[in-house]
């Protein structure tokens, strides 16, 4: 069974400094995705950034990137100059067989990322 | 283009009462699903849809929760009867396909629901 693990459930970083939120996951599927969403204090979900399992590059998106080790089996999102406004829940998630009308995406149980001034 | 719209976006009832969450998928999504959020469980899918069609509905939590998509452009959450531990924040998303890119599901706003 397919399965997210984010192993923090809090990080306290500097203003500026680049922070790396982990993730892990699990499934037999060689074909899926990736992705990291982000939850301000408002509520709302916003989509970060996307790794397909056969992408051969990281997926960049301005200060977001994705290391994407699939030996391991990690998908860690890194953000750059971290600013203030970035400080909220961050969920990784997983879907198998993208490719298929039956598939579902799954959630890990998300980081809480502040930003220090 | 108007994102997925929910509502109503707060509910507060009491128990036993019957709740309908609505959702409007992105036009053109052919997948709608429906998400529960609390602390202690963190986000559940509950259920998705391609094409009105339900597709995997394992996540419903029991018979008194119910979802229906009569068209493309519209989705309903029931709970009946409602009960205190169906408290939580209910998102609705959807996503256009399933390959690449568009493997992103855009997320509506969410309905607060509280049952006393």
């Amino acid at each position: 069974a397919q399965k997210i693990t984010q192993t923090q459930p809090g990080m306290f970083v500097q203003e500026k400094e680049a922070v790396t939120l982990d993730c892990t996951y699990d499934t037999s599927d060689p074909s899926y995705g990736l992705f990291w969403y982000k939850q301000p204090s408002s509520g709302e979900m916003i989509f970060l950034i996307y790794q397909g399992s056969y992408d051969q590059q990281n997926a960049t998106e301005g200060r977001y990137s994705l290391n994407f080790q699939k030996a391991r089996k990690s998908a860690n999102l890194v953000i750059s100059a971290s600013q203030l406004g970035d400080s909220a829940m961050y969920f990784c998630a997983m879907r198998e067989s993208p490719y298929s009308s039956a598939s579902k995406i799954i959630f890990g149980s998300g980081t809480r990322l502040s930003i220090r001034p | 283009d108007a994102g997925v719209i929910q509502s109503p976006r707060h509910e507060v009832t009491e128990m036993g009462q019957e709740v309908t969450l609505r959702c409007k998928p992105i036009s053109g999504h052919d997948y709608l699903f429906w998400y529960r959020q609390t602390m202690m469980r963190g986000l559940e899918l509950l259920i998705y849809f391609n094409n009105n069609v339900p597709i995997d509905d394992s996540g419903m939590p029991e018979d008194r929760f119910s979802a229906k998509m009569p068209n493309a452009s519209f989705s309903t959450l029931k709970i009946q009867p409602s009960e205190p531990r169906d408290s939580a924040v209910y998102f609705c998303a959807s996503s256009p396909g399933t390959s690449g890119s568009n493997n992103e599901q855009f997320f509506g706003p969410g309905t607060r629901l509280t049952v006393l």
